[in-house]
């Protein structure tokens, strides 16, 4: 079974650009969620989605957006880029029967300029 | 609150076994989990302990999980310099879906 899938694992922007990030789950699970790795913060969540409807969301601001498709593919939106979100963004993908386990991708690492 | 501890460093030798600890806040998590994480890769699921057992073993793999004192350990047998990573606790919270609260995640350095 293919792991979960994060495209692309780097990106350099721009301050005041934004940034789209694409995560493909493990085939069958259902629910994505987004986590922001820096090493000031550490992981801190960013939201979940499931059957493309937000679940839960973490304190991030407004900038920070996402969706999931039919597919269970979701993205990740950052708009209006600051050097502060430069960071590694990680997306992990569970199933619904069993969302004990939470299966990460290998990230995708973003640098603000 | 939420609120997930870890000590920052852990230096052992090869072959020896490893301890990391972890305490956490947050008295309705359900599952406790242990990530690890190599240099430019993403978390690994290492194993995970639903919140009303005291342990689990696999393999080389202990977790041990004392609930009164909200204190979660994970032991590594026979340690290899294969074994030098982050290792990241985390909880999940009742009525949180899937979100999980890490600790900041312990530097495992195998000399050999």
């Amino acid at each position: 079974k293919a792991g979960v899938t994060q495209t692309p694992r780097y990106l350099i922007k721009t301050r005041g650009q934004q940034v789209t990030l694409s995560c493909s789950p493990i085939s069958g699970h259902r629910s994505v969620s987004w986590y922001q790795q820096t090493p000031g913060q550490g992981l801190q969540f960013l939201f979940e989605y499931f059957s493309e409807t937000q679940r839960n969301k973490g304190n991030f601001p407004g900038r920070f957006s996402g969706r999931q498709f039919s597919n269970s593919r979701s993205e990740m939106n950052v708009s209006t880029l600051e050097l502060g979100d430069s960071a590694l963004y990680l997306c992990a993908s569970s199933a619904s029967r069993d969302r004990a386990q939470a299966f990460f991708g290998q990230g995708t690492r973003l640098t603000v300029v | 609150g939420e609120d997930v501890e870890q000590s920052l460093f852990l230096s052992v030798r090869e072959g020896d076994s490893s301890v990391i600890n972890c305490t956490y806040t947050d008295s309705s998590s359900t599952y406790l989990y242990w990530y690890k994480q190599e240099p430019g890769a993403g978390l690994q699921l290492l194993t995970y302990i639903f919140s009303n057992m005291d342990m689990k073993q696999d393999q080389r793999l202990t977790v041990l999980l004392n609930k009164k004192d909200k204190h979660l350990s994970l032991r590594i047998a026979d340690t290899q310099t294969g074994d030098s990573a982050i290792y990241f606790c985390a909880e999940s919270i009742h009525n949180q879906g899937g979100k999980l609260i890490f600790g900041q995640g312990t530097e495992l350095s195998v000399k050999p």
